[in-house]
C-alpha cells in the first residue's frame, strides 16, 4: 500500500458542487501539504499544516480551504467548484525532523464541467 | 522570489547514453534542493534531495551535484534505459514552507 493515499484518483463533477479531497498518511509525518499542477504552470502550494492544528494558506488559496483532522488525514474542499479549478492535485509530507524531504501521493485528477 | 529553470524542456536520447539534466534558481539562499522523478499521470516519486551544506549524492546510477553560489544543480543518468524515461522535476526549498518547483524537463529513452 501507498504511504500517502488520496481519494478520490478521478473526479468528475459540475459548476457549483462542493467537492472533497482527501489525503492519508502513514509515514508518521507531522507536516502535510496540497498542491495543484496544471500543465505548463508546474506545481502550486495551495495550503500546508504542520501539526493537527495549523493550518496555513500557500500561493493559490483562494477557492479551497482544508482540514487537519488528525496528524494522519488532511482533506482539501472545493466549496464551489469551477472549471477553471480543472486540475491534477497532490497531497505531499514531510518529517520536521529529517531535512525537508517531501513524499508525494499519487494525486486526485478532478475535471470541473 | 525564486525562479525554478529547467533546461532541455525535453530530450531524446537512446538507450545506453549518459545524460546530464539542469536546474538553475535565482535565490542561493536555499535549505535543500530535491530531484523527482514523475510517470504521466502519477505522482512525484522522490530521487535525489541535497542539502545546501553538500556538493553531491548519489543512488545508483543517479548522481546530483548541487553550486549553491552559481545557482545550479545538475542530474547526471549513467547509462540510461527506457524505463528512465518520465518528467524530472528539480524543487528549490528556501523557506519552511517555501518549495519552488521547475517546469521539468519530459526524458525519452528510445531502445
Amino acid at each position: 500500500d501507498a504511504d500517502v493515499t488520496q481519494t478520490p484518483r478521478n473526479r468528475i463533477t459540475k459548476t457549483g458542487k462542493r467537492i472533497m479531497l482527501e489525503c492519508s498518511q502513514t509515514k508518521g509525518h507531522d507536516r502535510m501539504y496540497w498542491y495543484r499542477q496544471d500543465p505548463g504552470l508546474g506545481l502550486q502550494l495551495i495550503y500546508y499544516s504542520f501539526d493537527v492544528k495549523d493550518i496555513n494558506k500557500g500561493e493559490i488559496s483562494d477557492g479551497y480551504s482544508v482540514s487537519r483532522q488528525a496528524q494522519a488525514k488532511f482533506s482539501l474542499s472545493l466549496e464551489s467548484a469551477i472549471p477553471n479549478q480543472t486540475a491534477l492535485y497532490f497531497c505531499a509530507t514531510s518529517d520536521s525532523r529529517e531535512a525537508g524531504e517531501l513524499f508525494f501521493g499519487e494525486g486526485s485528477r478532478l475535471t470541473v464541467l | 522570489k525564486q525562479e525554478v529553470t529547467q533546461i532541455p524542456a525535453a530530450l531524446s536520447v537512446p538507450e545506453g547514453e549518459n545524460l546530464v539534466l539542469n536546474c538553475s534558481f535565482t535565490d542561493s539562499a536555499i535549505y535543500n534542493l530535491q530531484w523527482f522523478r514523475q510517470d504521466p499521470g502519477k505522482g512525484l516519486t522522490s530521487l535525489l534531495l541535497i542539502q545546501s551544506s553538500q556538493r553531491e549524492q548519489t543512488s545508483g546510477r543517479l548522481n546530483a551535484s548541487l553550486d549553491k553560489s552559481s545557482g545550479r544543480s545538475t542530474l547526471y543518468i549513467a547509462a540510461s534505459q527506457p524505463g528512465d524515461s518520465a518528467t524530472y522535476l528539480c524543487a528549490v526549498r528556501t523557506g519552511y514552507s517555501t518549495l519552488t518547483f521547475g517546469k521539468g524537463t519530459m526524458l525519452l529513452v528510445s531502445p
